[in-house]
């Protein structure tokens, strides 16, 4: 019940085009749902984030729409630039200062 | 956002030597800070929570005895290895929370043991 589903496992999309990376999940008590960018060497970064009263959050080009009744929630990269190419992550937590639970991770190659 | 430094980036180690690791947070206070463990292409696996003033609470299947963390301060935690050994050869990324909402990483740490 702790497990954050994340699919695909890698993705391939070519430079313009938009990318889809879904999670799902089972605890209803998950209220803070994050998305990390990470390329090879480096620390995860915050992306955007997303708490369940709201159903879709934009920043730029990134946007995370959420499906509360599906559990489930997914990341959207429009108009994909080679520099996006990275392992993407979603993350889901219940309450502050509780631990992350992470999905597998899905690495994305944005094709020129 | 807020900063979270780690050092060292990297390190190299012989068997059986220790080796520490520090997970610091420049421009605020952290009174909880993460310590995670990344494999090749796989997700992060949490080891840790650390607690200012406190014991840090490990995972199942984290040995305590061996991956040791300190959380003197506000701003520094650190992960020591003990007794290092090639199996310990991984990636070590921390991080923070400010103000109970977002989590800040550090770049991580690359260990490898000889």
């Amino acid at each position: 019940q702790q497990q954050v589903k994340q699919s695909p496992q890698s993705l391939i999309v070519q430079k313009g085009g938009i990318s889809i990376i879904n999670c799902a999940y089972e605890n209803t008590a998950f209220d803070y749902f994050p998305w990390y960018q990470q390329f090879p060497g480096k620390g995860p970064a915050l992306l955007i984030a997303i708490r369940p009263d709201v159903s879709e959050k934009k920043e730029g080009r990134f946007t995370i729409s959420f499906n509360k009744s599906a559990k489930q929630f997914s990341l959207h990269i429009m108009d994909s630039q080679p520099g996006d190419s990275a392992t993407y992550f979603c993350a889901a937590r219940s309450g502050g200062y509780n631990k992350l639970i992470f999905g597998a991770g899905t690495r994305l190659a944005v094709h020129p | 956002g807020a900063v979270v430094s780690q050092h060292p980036s990297w390190v190299i180690c012989k068997s059986g030597t220790s080796v520490k690791i520090e997970c610091r947070s420049l421009d605020f206070q952290a009174t909880t800070m993460f310590w995670y463990r990344q494999f090749p292409k796989q997700s992060l696996m949490l080891m840790a929570t650390s607690n200012e003033g406190s014991k840090a609470t490990y995972e199942q299947g984290v040995e305590k005895d061996k991956f040791l963390i300190n959380h003197a301060s506000l701003t520094l935690s650190t992960l020591t290895v003990t007794s290092a050994h090639p199996e310990d050869s991984s990636f070590y990324i921390c991080s923070a929370e400010e103000g109970n909402t977002e989590a800040f990483f550090g770049q991580g740490t690359r260990l490898t043991v000889v």
